[in-house]
């Protein structure tokens, strides 16, 4: 099934903070951030395991609360740099495959 | 290292015409998987592969067929295209599910 990502799009100015949400109607194995530019392919951000870790990557950070369904993540003083659509991929068990959530837009202006 | 790479990057086709997109990637990746991404949505997997000769169905697999006879390569075919298929298709590879997906260029498919 599904994830489900809100908000569908968000626009921001250089600076601000923003979060995507990312939650599922069924448990848990893992959850992966994917950022994707316009016209390009998806690019990897980060991966989180049930356990309910925190990962980063540059001002970018997840969490990942596994009783909840849900993952979130975190874009702080957003650069220019970070527009684009980002993905949440979930996965039911270890060694399933990923689905990928609808996406959610992000414009970052000066 | 190529990484993942797909050819072509574009193709039209004519309803009913069949082809075929390649893909093959460089990183000795068990896994691979194919991907179509219409306007404004997300990736919808229609076939992954965990090893050669395995292959198994994603969520979109009709109108699909894919084989893996080397770890390299995963090639995804197209019979009778029908308007539908129009879509940008995503080849990715990864070591392992908890491994981060790495994807080729894409291959923007039109069928008119």
């Amino acid at each position: 099934q599904q994830p489900v990502q809100s908000p569908q799009a968000v626009i921001l100015r250089e600076g601000e903070d923003a979060v995507i949400n990312c939650s599922s109607s069924k448990a848990l194995y893992s959850v992966h951030w994917y950022r994707q530019k316009h016209g390009e392919a998806p690019v990897f951000l980060m991966i989180l395991l049930k356990g309910g870790e925190q990962k980063g990557h540059e001002k970018i950070s997840a969490s990942f609360n596994e009783k909840k369904q849900q993952s979130s993540l975190y874009l702080t003083a957003s650069q220019l740099s970070y527009s684009g659509t980002y993905f949440c991929g979930t996965e039911e068990a270890a060694g399933n495959k990923l689905t990928f959530g609808g996406g959610t837009r992000v414009l970052v202006k000066p | 290292n190529a990484g993942v790479t797909q050819t072509p990057k574009f193709r039209i086709l004519k309803i009913g015409q069949s082809m075929t997109l390649q893909c093959a990637q460089d990183m000795n990746h068990n896994y691979m998987y194919w991907y179509r991404q219409d306007p404004g949505m997300g990736l919808k997997l229609i076939y992954y592969s965990v090893g050669a000769g395995i292959t198994d169905k994603g969520e979109v697999p009709n109108g699909y067929n894919v084989s893996r006879s080397t770890t390299e390569d995963f090639p995804l075919r197209l019979e009778l295209a029908a308007p539908s298929q129009t879509s940008v298709y995503f080849c990715a590879s990864s070591l392992t599910t908890v491994h981060e997906q790495f994807f080729g260029p894409g291959t923007r498919l039109t069928v008119l």
